[in-house]
Formats: structure tokens, sequence, C-alpha cells
């Protein structure tokens, strides 16, 4: 069973910039959720997609975009980036439609992302 | 508004020793419980859940944890700590507003002397 993978790793930008991320979901899986960590915080929810839609968004802004593919791979975009836009991006996996189980996520290890 | 709180931002346990990692939730109904555990660098992995029924879950790596309604918490504890438990740990709760969304807690970091 492969779990969770996100590329790239690391990722250097400049304020203003366009940003990709992108993660493949542990077999299985047909829900896709981002979160946002900032230093020291826990991770806070951006937006998940269940068959190719948004599903659920936190508190962001619209600059913050995504995509689900067929093969529930999935991407976060963030346009116009902001300092504050550092952090530690996470993707979840989850298999929704399980009753409860639907909640249980399973993450990826993360991009840290640094905005310049 | 949901919201998790976890009064301790750092604890040191000796190695050995027991451990208890407090968090609370706010949530009208059954809530949906994790605790996951975050290494250096790394992604969080999942340790135990709540549901429903025996409030006392078990978990990965000998932890357990303790869901108690009257006070709105859901403690995590380990009754011997091992030096590779040094890490930082997340409770969470299950969103009721926001598909299967996590709210996560601010974290405690624990470290552990010998």
């Amino acid at each position: 069973e492969t779990g969770v993978t996100q590329s790239p790793t690391h990722l250097i930008k400049t304020r203003g910039q366009q940003v990709t991320l992108r993660c493949s979901s542990q077999s299985g899986h047909n829900t896709v959720s981002w979160y946002q960590q900032a230093l020291g915080q826990g991770p806070q929810f951006i937006f998940q997609y269940y068959r190719e839609e948004e599903n659920g968004r936190g508190n962001f802004p619209p600059r913050f975009s995504g995509l689900q593919f067929p093969n529930y791979s999935s991407e976060l975009n963030v346009n116009a980036l902001e300092l504050d836009d550092s952090a530690l991006y996470l993707c979840a996996s989850s298999s929704r439609g399980l009753g409860p189980a639907g909640y249980e996520q399973y993450f990826g290890p993360g991009t840290r992302l640094t905005v310049t | 508004a949901q919201s998790v709180t976890q009064p301790d931002i750092h604890i040191t346990v000796s190695e050995g020793a027991s451990l208890e990692l407090r968090c609370n939730y706010s949530y009208g109904a059954t809530p949906y419980l994790f605790w996951y555990v975050q290494s250096p660098g790394q992604g969080l992995q999942l340790l135990l859940k709540y549901f429903s029924g025996d409030t006392l879950v078990q978990g990965i790596k000998g932890f357990e944890a303790e869901f108690k309604r009257s006070q709105s918490s859901f403690n995590l504890r380990k009754p011997s700590v091992h030096w590779s438990d040094a890490a930082e740990y997340f409770c969470a709760v299950a969103s009721n507003q926001a598909g299967t969304a996590l709210i996560f807690g601010k974290g405690t970091t624990l470290s552990v002397s010998s």
C-alpha cells in the first residue's frame, strides 16, 4: 500500500509569484484535504476535494485554489504569494463514504514553502 | 464554532515516567476525536481515534486516550515514555461544517530527558 506523497519537498518563491504543490493520495482513498501549518502552530484546514469538486473550505482567500484529478491526486495553487504564506503545506487523504472512518486522514510529509 | 485547546505548549518527562497530554474540545454533539504525532520535518501520523462506544481507546506505540464528555476532554496517556516519543502531539476534532475536515489544536511539544 502506497502512502501519501507530496512534491516538491521544499520550495522558495518570491512575493507576488504563483506556486503549485502536488499530492498523490493513498491507494484506495477518494478524498484529499490540504492544510497549512505555520511554524509553531497546528495545521489549519484550507480545503477538501471529493469527486473532483471542492467539498469544504476553511478561512482562506480565493487566491488559494485546487484541483483533484480522476486518479484522486490533487494540486494546491497559490497566487500572488505573500510573506505570511511561508509554511508547511500538508496533504491528507481519506476515504469518504465509510461513516466516521471517513474522517480518518493520512498525511503526507508536506511541502515546505518559503516566500521571500 | 468548534475548537480544540491543548493547554500545555511544552512538557518534559523523564524516560520511563508516565505521560498525560491534555486536550479540550468545543462541540455540541458527540465529537469524533483524534490524536496525531509529528516528528521533526515529517507529516502527521495517526495515533488513535474515538468515534463512539468505549471511552478508553487504545492506539499505536502504547498510547491510549480517554474521552470524558462531562469535561469535554480527550487526554492522551502513556504509562512509560521512551526517548523516541519526543515529538509534537496534536489533538483534533472532526468538523461539522467543512466536509470531513479536521480542526487541530496548537500542539504540545514533548521532550524526554534521560
